[in-house]
Parts: C-alpha cells; sequence; structure tokens
C-alpha cells in the first residue's frame, strides 16, 4: 500500500538555524498538509496546500515557516529560524481528491521529530 | 471554531473485551466528516474509521464501529473482541473543508492499553 514518507525521522538542531523537513507525499496525491504535535499535546494543523498554494494555514504558522513543492515529488516545510518552543513531531499527510468526493481521508506519514537546543 | 474534546485521558481493557472510546465536538457547520486515528509506539498516524456528518448509518470497519450522535455532536468509538495490537493512542478529529483541503482538529487523545 502506498505510503507518505518523510525524512529525517529525528533532526536535532541549534535555536536560530534553519531547518528543513522532507515529505513524499502518495503519487496521485492532490493536497498536502503539515501538523505538529508538541510532547504530551494535541496534534495541530499547520498548513494545507494545493495547486502549489497554501489553501489554509493557522495562527502557529507564522512568517518563520514556509512549504514549497519543489519538483513533483516533495513537500518540504521550512522553518527559518528556530526556536525552542519548534520542538515538536511534525507530521506530513496528503490526500487525494476525486470530483464530487472530497471525503478522501487524510494518510499520514511516521513523522519528524525535531529537538531544538 | 471547531474543537474536539476527548474526556477519557486513558482506557485499559481486557483481551477479546469491548471498549469504547468517547469524543465530543462542537461546531456551527452541518457539513463536516469525523475520523478516529490511531497512533501505535512506532508513532504513525493510522486511519481507523470515518463518518460523514450527513449519513444517519453509523459506520463500522471489521471489529471498529462508531455511535454517531448528530445532535449530541458525539462520536464514540466501539472496539469490540480487542486484540494486543490495538494497544495504541486514539484521537478523535473533525474535518472541515477549505477551498477542497481539509483541515483536521483532534482532540486529546486517549491512551488505550490491552490487558492479556
Amino acid at each position: 500500500e502506498p505510503e507518505v514518507t518523510q525524512t529525517p525521522s529525528h533532526q536535532v538542531t541549534q535555536m536560530g538555524q534553519e531547518v528543513i523537513l522532507r515529505c513524499v507525499p502518495i503519487s496521485n496525491h492532490l493536497y498536502f498538509y503539515w501538523y505538529r504535535q508538541i510532547l504530551g499535546q494535541k496534534v495541530e494543523f499547520l498548513v494545507s496546500f494545493y495547486n502549489n498554494e497554501i489553501s489554509e494555514k493557522s495562527e502557529i504558522f507564522d512568517d518563520q515557516f514556509s512549504v514549497e513543492r519543489p519538483d513533483g515529488s516533495n513537500f518540504t516545510l521550512k522553518i527559518r529560524s528556530t526556536k525552542l518552543e519548534d520542538s515538536a513531531m511534525y507530521f506530513c499527510a496528503s490526500s487525494e481528491a476525486l470530483t464530487g468526493q472530497l471525503n478522501q481521508p487524510q494518510h499520514f506519514g511516521d513523522g519528524t521529530r525535531l529537538s531544538i537546543l | 471554531a471547531q474543537t474536539v474534546t476527548q474526556s477519557q485521558p486513558e482506557m485499559s481493557v481486557q483481551e477479546a473485551e469491548t471498549v469504547t472510546l468517547s469524543c465530543t465536538y462542537d461546531t456551527s457547520e452541518s457539513d463536516y466528516y469525523l475520523f478516529w486515528y490511531k497512533q501505535p509506539p512506532s508513532r504513525q498516524m493510522i486511519l481507523v474509521i470515518r463518518q460523514e456528518a450527513y449519513k444517519q448509518q453509523n459506520a463500522t470497519e471489521n471489529r471498529f464501529s462508531v455511535n454517531f450522535q448528530k445532535a449530541a455532536k458525539s462520536f464514540s468509538l466501539k472496539i469490540s473482541d480487542s486484540q494486543l495490537g490495538d494497544a495504541a493512542m486514539y484521537f478523535c478529529a473533525y474535518g472541515s473543508f477549505i477551498q477542497g483541503a481539509q483541515k483536521l482538529v483532534f482532540g486529546q487523545g486517549t491512551r488505550l492499553t490491552i490487558n492479556p
């Protein structure tokens, strides 16, 4: 069964440094998402992306965050200047969209654990 | 804004028994979807079951079924014949659509332990 893959599984970065989290969505999916889960807390929506532009973003997704689909397969989340509070598990997800069937579920990757020192 | 509440931080059940996980939500929308996701220690989020709000019939997937009460805004998950592999964190999620993209709002999660 096709899977969403995320790399790396664990990223350790110094505060203030830029970090890029990478995701390869399922190949025929058109909608892409990032979520984060701070340790012990609920999973939170960050951003949705479709047709090479952001569809919606949450209050968490400020100017320090950006997303990009640099080629036909990768979907990246960049944090420009990391802060201690960015430490979390980051999940990528994707979903397909069929005409008249917008209820396609999101498929999640295994997540990238980001640790800011 | 939509909110999802799971009032049971932890649940445990004997293997082969039945357990029900609770979830309530708040929304002013009439068209939405509800999901249960499972997160085992391997941490991947796995879709367990989904329910369209416009459908009155409760969704069922093998040993997993839901009790969807739209007026009460309740969406509980029943696991029958519990197995050791069911041990995981279970998240209830509300799905709304913005320009075709689906935004999920998650509950706090319920950690389910299966006792052999």
